[in-house]
């Protein structure tokens, strides 16, 4: 089992604020990144998935950057709105193919 | 359209009674894989296949079998369920990319879930 962590567990934003949140993992034997995006009462969505140091993608209002030398990923959202109210997932992959999901980190959008 | 079904969406059942949960997928997708959800765990794999006749044991594997007999299914099933069991279940599937030590997943995509209760 990879040991992934996200944090924080949970946050809460003002509606137009920006906001970002990280997912830790271990650096060796990397081969890429996923994070997912879960709204309550639906299924896990793909936003992005990343496999090289120093990449960056985004989506609209949300980015993400990879450092997979150091072992961790920051999830950006910018001008924060309800609809972005979800939790974000992020799960690593390692070389042997193992994928294993973190517990997420729960983004509350507040008017 | 492109999707992952499960069947049932919801199921309350008895200790000891044998069910299945279906997933198929209509994108012809080599990687499909079970997790299920309980809270403050996070989404946990319990099977996974990496094409037909092909499957491996996740992370949580005990009290479940699966099968890949076809491509598009993937079948998960609970011999003797447990009230441990009760839990939201997700089926995906994803494409594999070949890569330098094998083969790694693209995107995955999520089934709509299925709610068990073992009673």
């Amino acid at each position: 089992i990879l040991n992934v962590e996200q944090s924080p567990q949970s946050l809460h934003v003002q509606e137009g604020d920006s906001t970002n949140f990280t997912c830790s993992f271990p650096s060796s034997n990397f081969y890429a990144l996923h994070w997912y995006r879960w709204e309550t009462a639906k299924s896990p969505e793909a936003l992005f998935v990343m496999t090289l140091n120093g990449d960056e993608k985004k989506k609209g209002r949300i980015s993400a950057t990879l450092n997979t030398k150091e072992g961790y990923s920051y999830l950006y959202i910018k001008g924060s709105q309800p609809e972005d109210s979800a939790t974000y997932l992020c799960a690593p992959v390692n070389s042997w193919g193992k994928l294993q999901f973190g517990a997420g980190t729960q983004v509350v959008v507040t008017p | 359209e492109a999707q992952v079904t499960q069947n049932p969406r919801y199921l309350i059942t008895v200790t000891g009674k044998k069910l299945t949960v279906t997933c198929s997928q209509n994108m012809n997708h080599e990687y499909m894989s079970w997790y299920r959800q309980d809270p403050g765990l996070g989404l946990r794999q319990i099977y996974y296949s990496m094409n037909v006749e092909v499957t491996d044991k996740g992370d949580v594997p005990e009290g479940y079998k699966v099968s890949r007999k076809e491509k598009r299914n993937f079948p998960l099933i609970l011999e003797s369920p447990s009230p441990n069991q009760t839990s939201l279940y997700f089926c995906a599937s994803s494409s594999l990319r070949q890569v330098r030590e094998g083969s790694s997943y693209n995107e995955q995509f999520f089934g709509p879930g299925t709610r068990l209760t073992v009673l």
